[in-house]
């Protein structure tokens, strides 16, 4: 099945421990992003990127890392998780680089503390 | 000032009613204009992507893009219970590579 996944769904932290949210895609696509969802605030990107070893910043890069050194993972990275970083994630992928055909995955609900 | 915006609602209709969602914009840059709807406790789906102004037909669904007053709206013909979800909008220039902005999403609940 088509899919993107995201581990884990559901992660309750403390302020300034490290954490890292996988996302992986099984359809071979060269785009991927992150997001997060506010109450208010819609869908924020955090990161993108068009093909392996090329990511950029998108709205909202501060406080997150990325990495893309294969095409199917694209993990996000929390240094230093802090309370604001509370929210909804989802991970999305596009098969071509424009990026505006995006499948989105289920979510990670994050909680810092 | 945001650069899309979208009523968060919520929009309450009876089923069968034609429903209508919208956007404005104000950076005249964006070219490509997508509507995602999202379920609760999922993620958004792609329901419609446009490129430039006109309309775009689908089934029950129709996009429209006015350019010239930097306005997107979402038709929803014979409204069912199933369409109750999030609608957000989405867009992106030509030129600003992948980045892509959303709106806030608009809720809807159809009436049975």
């Amino acid at each position: 099945e088509a899919q993107v996944t995201q581990n884990p769904r559901y992660l309750i932290t403390v302020t300034g421990k490290k954490l890292t949210v996988t996302c992986s895609q099984n359809m071979n696509h060269e785009y991927m992003s992150w997001y997060r969802q506010d109450p208010g605030l819609g869908l924020r990107q955090i990161y993108y990127s068009m093909n392996v070893e090329v990511t950029d910043k998108g709205d909202v890069p501060e406080g997150y890392k990325v990495s893309r050194k294969e095409k199917r993972n694209f993990p996000l990275i929390l240094e230093s998780p802090s309370p604001n970083q509370t929210s909804l994630y989802f991970c999305a992928s596009s098969l071509g680089s424009s990026g505006y055909e995006q499948y989105f995955g289920p979510g990670t609900r994050l909680t810092v503390t | 000032q945001k650069e899309v915006e979208q009523d968060p609602g919520p929009l309450s209709v009876p089923e069968g009613a034609i429903v209508s969602l919208n956007c404005t914009y104000s950076n005249s840059a964006f070219q490509y204009f997508m509507w995602y709807r999202q379920y609760s406790r999922k993620g958004p789906e792609l329901l419609m992507y446009t490129y430039s102004s006109g309309n775009k037909e689908d089934g029950r669904f129709t996009a429209q893009v006015d350019k010239s007053s930097k306005y997107i709206s979402l038709f929803i013909r014979d409204s069912q219970p199933s369409d109750s979800a999030t609608y957000l909008c989405a867009m992106r220039s030509y030129s600003s590579a992948s980045k892509i902005i959303f709106g806030s999403g608009t809720r809807l609940s159809i009436r049975p």
